[in-house]
């Protein structure tokens, strides 16, 4: 079946630097791309969604981008910090799967100070 | 606003013996799903539900069982439990396009973390 996977299952940074997380995609329908971050023992929380008719789009602290020629979308985390440590996935929202969101496998994102 | 609650948030069973995870939201969310995820991998959807009375088979149903008699509650039943239902369960709510681009954003809950010996 079509799902959402991630490039690296583990990113390891020194507080301070920026960090790139990259997910490649599938299914070229899909219309909402969603980053969640992960802490250990909790639930996975919203970060920043993106719609498929854009390419960019920023928060605090965190960029996502995405490019549909080659399915691939990447969340940017700037000046790390030790807080940002945690599982980071990226879910798309395809259309056979009504509401439901599909995930990929996860980074995990280790900053070290 | 609790958001979404979960209980137990652990659990262990012996293989067959049954049990029911609990969910419950206070947002008033029509929509729900159960998700599972096992060691290094992403979340699967066991089931979810569009509005009381109303439920639908995810990717990885098999074994489990849902209701949904009330819009706050939404139940997971385990009625044979085997160890590869060894895993963290997540119970999660969703108003649609609440996200800032009008992406469907699921609200989740903490987890419930099982272990069938």
């Amino acid at each position: 079946g079509e799902s959402v996977g991630l490039h690296l299952p583990t990113l390891s940074v020194q507080e301070g630097d920026n960090s790139i997380i990259n997910c490649a995609y599938s299914n070229s329908a899909s219309d909402y791309f969603i980053w969640y971050k992960q802490e250990s023992g909790k639930g996975p929380q919203f970060i920043i969604d993106i719609r498929s008719n854009m390419d960019k789009r920023q928060g605090q602290r965190v960029t996502v981008l995405l490019n549909k020629t080659v399915k691939h979308l990447s969340l940017q985390i700037a000046a790390t910090q030790p807080g940002d440590s945690a599982v980071y996935f990226c879910a798309e929202n395809p259309p056979q799967a009504g509401t439901a969101l599909i995930f990929g496998k996860g980074t995990t994102l280790s900053v070290s100070s | 606003n609790a958001g979404v609650t979960q209980t137990p948030k652990f659990r262990i069973l012996k293989i067959g013996q049954s049990m029911t995870l609990q969910c419950t939201q206070d947002m008033n969310h029509n929509y729900m799903y159960w998700y599972r995820q096992d060691p290094g991998m992403g979340l699967k959807l066991i089931y979810y539900s569009v509005g009381a009375g109303i439920t639908d088979k995810g990717e990885v149903p098999n074994g489990y069982n849902v209701s949904r008699s009330t819009t706050e509650d939404f139940p997971l039943r385990l009625e044979l439990a085997a160890p590869s239902q060894t895993s963290v369960y997540f119970c999660a709510s969703l108003k649609p396009g609440t996200g800032v681009s009008g992406a469907n954003v699921l609200t989740f809950g903490a987890g419930s973390r099982l272990t069938v010996l």
